[in-house]
């Protein structure tokens, strides 16, 4: 069965610092990849997105995220964060078929202080 | 802009009363899809559509209908609302295998 798991529910870290959000994937081919983020009282906005190719994808707002088959993993990175950053951050892959429907991991409330 | 849109945007409703849930789309896409959103569980789907006149059952239907009367229009009604309903709501649209776009939600209060 398809699924996605992003272990930390929370994350703090101080302005200026490094991030990594955690995604790993449950899926029996190459899934679509996604990146969300949802500020307060707003829909999600996607960050970036990795269909095939280069692993390594670059999104909005210099968040970048890498791919990794062997891992099953989808991890979500910023070299260098501002308090602005603060949301819920949602990982999610695609069905390659049918509906398409999105399969959403539980979410990371990242928190960044100043 | 192409935009997908909901309203209300907050509802409270009474358990065992009749609530629709509308949303509208102008990217001219095909798919639309009701996610519902729980805390711990990230966003479920309930229903989905392919097109004007379809309908399909998502994850957790149960307690749900959907109708799509038009390319632009998708709704969600709950024809007996139940407290366990509770939770913000989220139409999309997408056209296959790019990225959906979201609507900015609808919080539902049954009390």
């Amino acid at each position: 069965a398809q699924s996605v798991t992003q272990p930390d529910a929370r994350v703090t870290v101080s302005e200026g610092a490094s991030l990594q959000l955690r995604c790993k994937y449950s899926y029996s081919a190459t899934p679509y990849l996604f990146w969300y983020v949802q500020y307060p009282r707003q829909g999600l906005q996607l960050l970036l997105k990795y269909y095939s190719g280069d692993p390594v994808v670059q999104g909005v707002n210099s968040f970048e995220a890498e791919f990794s088959k062997s891992n099953s993993s989808f991890h979500l990175q910023k070299a260098s964060v501002h308090w602005s950053d603060s949301a819920v951050y949602f990982c999610a892959l695609s069905r390659s078929s049918g509906s398409w429907q999105l399969i959403f991991g539980s979410g990371t409330q990242l928190t960044v202080m100043p | 802009e192409a935009a997908v849109t909901q309203s209300p945007r907050n509802k409270v409703a009474v358990t065992g009363g009749k609530v629709t849930l509308s949303c509208n789309q102008t990217n001219n896409h095909n798919n639309m899809y009701w996610y519902r959103q729980d805390t711990g569980h990230g966003l479920r789907l309930i229903h989905y559509s392919y097109g004007a006149g379809s309908t399909e059952k998502g994850d957790i239907p149960d307690g749900y209908k959907a109708s799509r009367p038009s390319q632009e229009n998708f709704s969600l009604i709950l024809e007996l609302a139940t407290p366990s309903q509770t939770s913000v709501y989220f139409c999309a649209s997408g056209d296959g295998r790019v990225e959906q776009y979201f609507g900015p939600g609808t919080r539902l209060t049954v009390l």
